[in-house]
């Protein structure tokens, strides 16, 4: 398995209150990824890294931000969590070479009540 | 709008049949197709990947593209019932990077014993 974690693994919170979930490669691969999985939507794309301090939008980031002050660390921030986040969120790594794999880490089951 | 289309499932055959998983994707010039198998409660794990035209084969799967009619699909030989699971398509479009890696929603198989 890839040297990926993620923590916390399962969290319940209040809508309003501030999460963060954070990811911790091993590989010391350069690029990071969160997603969210939700039942009808699939895996989608929340922000990625590209390096440390390098991050940039996917598809759903509002109400996201995202931070990484090392390689080894991609940390996701919800700073004032809703019901609409309560899901599944997996970090994903790749090494960014001629195929550009990624691999996932064990998720994080968030609820939001 | 980028979209990478499956069959949502559920797919059902007896043990020992062959499984076929078909995808397609809307975004012509898409360079590289990956299949991820995720289990029930557990994060999308990658099986194969595929770039050029034709049939690959690890073991007992075989992923075959065809980019002219944008359509890649997975073929899983003598099933067993431990390849149940979801199974998910995933296309880099032209556009590159991996940070632009769309996935389709899934479809589900179950083999039956």
């Amino acid at each position: 398995d890839a040297g990926i974690t993620q923590s916390p693994r399962h969290k319940v919170t209040e809508t309003g209150t501030p999460v963060t979930l954070r990811c911790h490669q091993t590989e010391n691969h350069r690029y990071m990824y969160w997603y969210r999985q939700d039942p009808g939507h699939g895996l989608r794309l929340i922000h990625y890294s590209y390096g440390v301090k390098d991050t940039d939008k996917g598809e759903v980031s509002d109400g996201y931000s995202v931070s990484r002050s090392k390689t080894e660390d991609f940390l996701l921030t919800l700073e004032s969590a809703t019901s609409s986040q309560t899901s599944v969120y997996f970090c994903a790594i790749s090494a960014r070479g001629f195929i550009d794999e990624q691999f996932f880490g064990p998720g994080t089951r968030l609820t939001v009540l | 709008q980028k979209e990478v289309e499956q069959n949502s499932g559920p797919l059902s055959v007896p043990e020992g049949a062959i499984a076929s998983l078909n995808c397609t994707y809307s975004d012509r010039g898409s360079q590289s197709f990956f299949w991820y198998r995720q289990y029930s409660g557990k994060s999308p794990e990658l099986i194969m990947f595929i770039y050029s035209n034709g049939d690959k084969e690890d073991g007992r799967f075989t992923a075959q593209l065809n980019k002219a009619s944008q359509y890649v699909s997975l073929l899983i030989r003598d099933s067993q019932p431990s390849d149940s699971a979801t199974y998910l398509c995933a296309v880099n479009p032209p556009q590159g990077g991996s940070e632009k890696l769309v996935f389709g929603k899934g479809t589900k198989l179950t083999v039956n014993p």
